[in-house]
């Protein structure tokens, strides 16, 4: 079966500071993976989306960035972290596009910067 | 750019009570999902529409789609306190193609 790990569960974070949020998908190959970020009582906004290793599209302009080093790990990255980019942060993939079948998502990251 | 709005924010029942909450789109789509999210949680798929079905069901779930209206509807059928999520919908959107969420609708289920 299939399984989707995220970590850290919860980061705490100054301005300025670097990020790395870590996303594993185990049971299946070649996933499409997508990140979403969550501000409180919003939905989800997506970040980034991979359909293959080294292969990100961005869909919106930000202070992240995202990487695709092996076939079932996404990276989302930041050399600085702004105040605004405190939010839930949420890994998932789909068997091909997502707009034809589901996702399944992570558990999460709660970031705060502070 | 925001596809699909759920309708209301907020619904308070009473155990044993139907829910309902809306979902309206803008564009045509393929298909509309619905999505449950408990609190601090990740996002679980629950049901799948077509475009070119009407109604769908899976257990205490009743999911409609009115294409002419853009419109769905998700019907939850003898709620319980174990109900209580943000339910959203989901459909396609965006410059690729991918899914787009609606804000939810906050689901509370009293005992």
């Amino acid at each position: 079966s299939q399984t989707i790990h995220q970590w850290p569960a919860t980061l705490v974070q100054p301005v300025g500071s670097p990020l790395s949020l870590e996303c594993t998908v185990e049971g299946t190959s070649n996933p499409n993976l997508y990140w979403y970020r969550q501000a409180a009582g919003r939905g989800l906004q997506l970040l980034f989306y991979s359909v293959g290793i080294g292969q990100i599209s961005s869909e919106v302009p930000q202070n992240l960035s995202a990487s695709r080093p092996q076939d079932r790990q996404f990276i989302l990255s930041s050399k600085k972290l702004l105040l605004s980019d405190s939010g839930f942060y949420l890994c998932a993939w789909s068997v091909g596009l997502a707009a034809i079948n589901e996702q399944f998502f992570g558990p999460g990251t709660r970031l705060t910067v502070l | 750019s925001q596809q699909g709005e759920e309708d209301p924010q907020a619904l308070s029942i009473q155990e044993g009570e139907n829910a309902t909450m809306n979902c309206s789109y803008k564009t045509s789509i393929n298909n509309l999902q619905w999505y449950r999210q408990n609190s601090g949680r990740g996002l679980v798929h629950l049901i799948l529409i077509r475009s070119n079905e009407r109604e769908k069901h899976s257990g205490r779930l009743r999911v409609t789609l009115d294409t002419s209206k853009k419109s769905s509807s998700l019907l939850i059928t003898a709620s319980r306190a174990a109900d209580t999520a943000s339910y959203f919908c989901a459909t396609v959107g965006g410059s690729q193609g991918n899914l787009i969420f609606g804000k939810g609708t906050k689901l509370s289920v009293k005992p």
